[in-house]
């Protein structure tokens, strides 16, 4: 079946630009998180949402950066005025559910690059 | 400290090879991860593990839940096997991983 996609692959902005990127998770996945990897650094936790609770957002850099997921399913990370230090791969995974014994699916990532 | 360091950061070894990439935690996790991120940039969920030892095929992860350490070997190592091996740790409740730096290893024919 169908992994997890993510929209666009590749997405160059300005200094200053909003930018939307788009994680399409596995179909039932209730869990659905967002990392980031900065060039030359490891991977870090952005947000994480599970099913219709309160996502946590603890991860989350900045107040430009915010996400939403409709529907249980389709979820979107913005980046309001961004900056060059948001340059990075923004990666979407999802799990059946939060369980210990759910394998996170990754999907390919968006890399952002801010001129 | 980083809750997850990795060692080494880098790893050269030739095909055939035995390889360890350890991985040590500070606080008690729920699960630990393995992941494989190939230099196309795709990540691959290798293992996850609370106790114990577990295989698949030429990959083998343990975990020593009271020394807060965990190993992943690669037996006959080939370079195909050549990728960043990342640990990540999961605490209680909370679903999101808290990722080492990574392990770049290089298997050269």
């Amino acid at each position: 079946g169908a992994g997890v996609s993510q929209s666009p692959s590749n997405k160059v902005t300005e200094k200053g630009k909003d930018v939307e990127l788009r994680c399409d998770p596995i179909s039932g996945h209730t869990a659905l998180y967002w990392y980031r990897q900065s060039l030359g650094q490891g991977l870090e936790f952005l947000i994480y949402f599970q099913g219709n609770s309160a996502p946590d957002k603890s991860g989350l850099p900045s107040d430009r950066f915010s996400a939403e997921r409709t529907g249980g399913s389709v979820s979107t990370l913005t980046i309001q005025r961004t900056q060059q230090e948001d340059s990075a791969v923004y990666l979407c995974a999802s799990s059946a559910s939060p369980s210990n014994t759910d394998t996170q699916y990754f999907g390919p990532g968006t890399r952002l690059t801010v001129l | 400290k980083n809750e997850v360091e990795q060692s080494p950061q880098n790893l050269t070894a030739q095909e055939g090879e035995f390889i360890t990439i350890n991985c040590s935690y500070s606080v008690g996790i729920s699960a630990l991860h393995w992941l494989q991120q190939h230099p196309g940039g795709g990540i691959v969920s290798l293992f996850m593990l609370s106790s114990g030892k577990k295989k698949h095929g030429r990959l083998i992860a343990t975990i020593n839940i009271q020394e807060k350490h965990s190993s992943l070997h690669i037996t006959a190592s080939h370079p195909r096997d050549s990728a960043v091996y990342i640990c990540a740790n999961r605490r209680g409740s909370q679903g999101n991983l808290i990722f080492g730096k990574g392990t770049k290893l290089s298997v050269k024919p």
